[in-house]
């Protein structure tokens, strides 16, 4: 199957600065891309949707300038935690979908952690 | 909108035993119907998919069935492993919504040797 790798897997920062999450698809191009959020023993919640040469669709609730999406090319989106604070500690998951494929593949989910 | 229902769990049972996972969904389109697991600390990976009615997906002695009918497509397995230990999430994804997928709340299942 297809391939999406996210980085980092771990991250520890300090309140008030800023984290960048990379999500790529390693063996196809992803037009969409996928950021969720998942908090312990819960299901996953959709952030927003990440098109490829186009602003971010954030969902309801999701703050667009605290949560910064670029989607610069085919293979890689960013997520950005601008000023991080202890309560977007949380683990976040992105995914892309191989066009034609009706499935979603998932990176390794990225574990931040705001102190 | 959309919705997946999943059975509540967490769900323990002895090496062997025989799995049943219920999910049932409510959609304005024609989903495709997925599982997902997911192991401690680690992404979600495709366990199997249905794309139509009647359609069964099959993987690593997992089966599920697209029952139009009954709008559901429960995961089934007939001898589970200490292995299969992780959650299991239901999930739909209708062409017209902007390719979203919409997740079941997750079911924690626990093999015991």
């Amino acid at each position: 199957g297809a391939v999406v790798s996210q980085h980092p897997s771990r991250v520890i920062c300090k309140s008030g600065t800023s984290v960048k999450i990379e999500c790529r698809s390693l063996d196809f191009q992803a037009t969409t891309m996928f950021w969720y959020r998942q908090f312990p023993k819960q299901s996953l919640m959709l952030m927003a949707t990440s098109n490829e040469g186009s602003k971010a669709t954030y969902e309801q609730g999701v703050e667009k300038d605290k949560f910064l999406i670029n989607h610069a090319s085919l293979t890689l989106s960013t997520l950005t935690v601008t000023s991080a604070h202890p309560e977007d500690s949380s683990f976040y998951i992105c995914s892309a979908r191989d066009r034609g494929l009706p499935e979603a593949f998932f990176g390794q989910g990225t574990r931040l952690t705001v102190v | 909108g959309d919705s997946v229902t999943q059975m509540e769990g967490p769900v323990t049972l002895s090496e062997e035993a025989f799995l049943t996972i219920n999910c049932t969904y409510t959609a304005t389109g024609y989903p495709s119907l997925f599982w997902y697991v997911q192991y401690p600390g680690e992404g979600l990976q495709l366990l199997l998919k249905a794309t139509k009615a009647d359609d069964k997906g099959s993987n690593k002695g997992f089966e599920a069935t697209y029952r139009k009918e009954t709008t559901s497509f429960h995961l089934e397995k007939g001898s589970v492993q200490v292995s299969d230990s992780a959650v299991y999430f239901c999930a739909l994804r209708v062409n017209t919504n902007a390719g979203k997928s919409t997740f079941g709340d997750g079911t924690t299942l626990t093999v015991k040797p």
